[in-house]
């Protein structure tokens, strides 16, 4: 079956910008999480989507948001980009239930100029 | 406050060893833990999930520990080759602290070499 696709692969923002990546699930998981990668903080979640609802947020500032879409589909927003936010942005798909394994994508490498 | 840690950056050892890795935690009840490799500029990759009422799991070379009242995971891998040589991640899922929701707090991950 077709793996978790992240579109962009890779991405060059100016500061103030604002940014939307996009994010396609496995066939059949409803819920979708994103994860910010830094070198220095390494893997930290950022929200989680269940059905079009948001179930779970990590603590991020407001700029972050998300959203997911009745094919399950998920987008990222930043607003206001900030030089710290250039990291590698992951989404994570899986079945949303308590143990399950999550399926990641190649993600997207945003850099803030 | 909560924290996740994984022995060491980096782990050197040679192929045909085996490679132990830790992961410790503080302040949390997990009732699963998961370990992921991760390949540089690429997504994690699952590998293996404990639940907190098993004290072993294995799947072919790697084998995983779960001590709850230690609040540590071991992860090893037998019979270690170069292809090992990953960084890899244990991650918890607190699901049940959360109230609901499905988010998985990762550890600072261990960069694993294997020489030949």
């Amino acid at each position: 079956k077709a793996g978790v696709t992240q579109t962009p692969r890779y991405l060059i923002k100016t500061r103030g910008q604002q940014v939307t990546l996009s994010c396609s699930p496995i066939s059949g998981h409803r819920s979708v999480s994103w994860y910010q990668q830094t070198p220095g903080q390494g893997l930290q979640f950022l929200f989680e989507y269940f059905s079009e609802t948001q179930r779970n947020k990590g603590n991020f500032p407001g700029r972050f948001s998300g959203r997911q879409f009745s094919n399950s589909r998920s987008e990222m927003n930043v607003s206001t980009l900030e030089l710290g936010d250039s990291a590698l942005y992951l989404c994570a798909s899986s079945f949303g239930v308590e143990g399950a394994e999550a399926f990641f994508g190649q993600g997207t490498r945003l850099t803030v100029v | 406050s909560q924290k996740i840690e994984q022995n060491s950056e980096a782990l050197n050892i040679q192929e045909g060893k085996t490679a132990t890795l830790t992961c410790n935690y503080t302040n949390y009840s997990p009732a699963y833990l998961q370990w992921y490799r991760q390949d540089p500029g690429r997504g994690p990759v699952f590998l293996l999930l404990i639940r907190e009422n098993e004290k072993e799991k294995r799947k072919e070379r790697l084998k995983v520990t779960f001590d709850t009242t230690l609040k540590q995971s071991l992860f090893h891998i037998t019979a270690s080759q170069p292809a090992d040589s990953a960084t890899y991640l244990c991650a918890l899922d607190i699901w049940v602290l959360t109230g609901g929701g499905n988010k998985l707090t990762f550890g600072t991950g261990t960069q694993l070499k294997v020489e030949l």
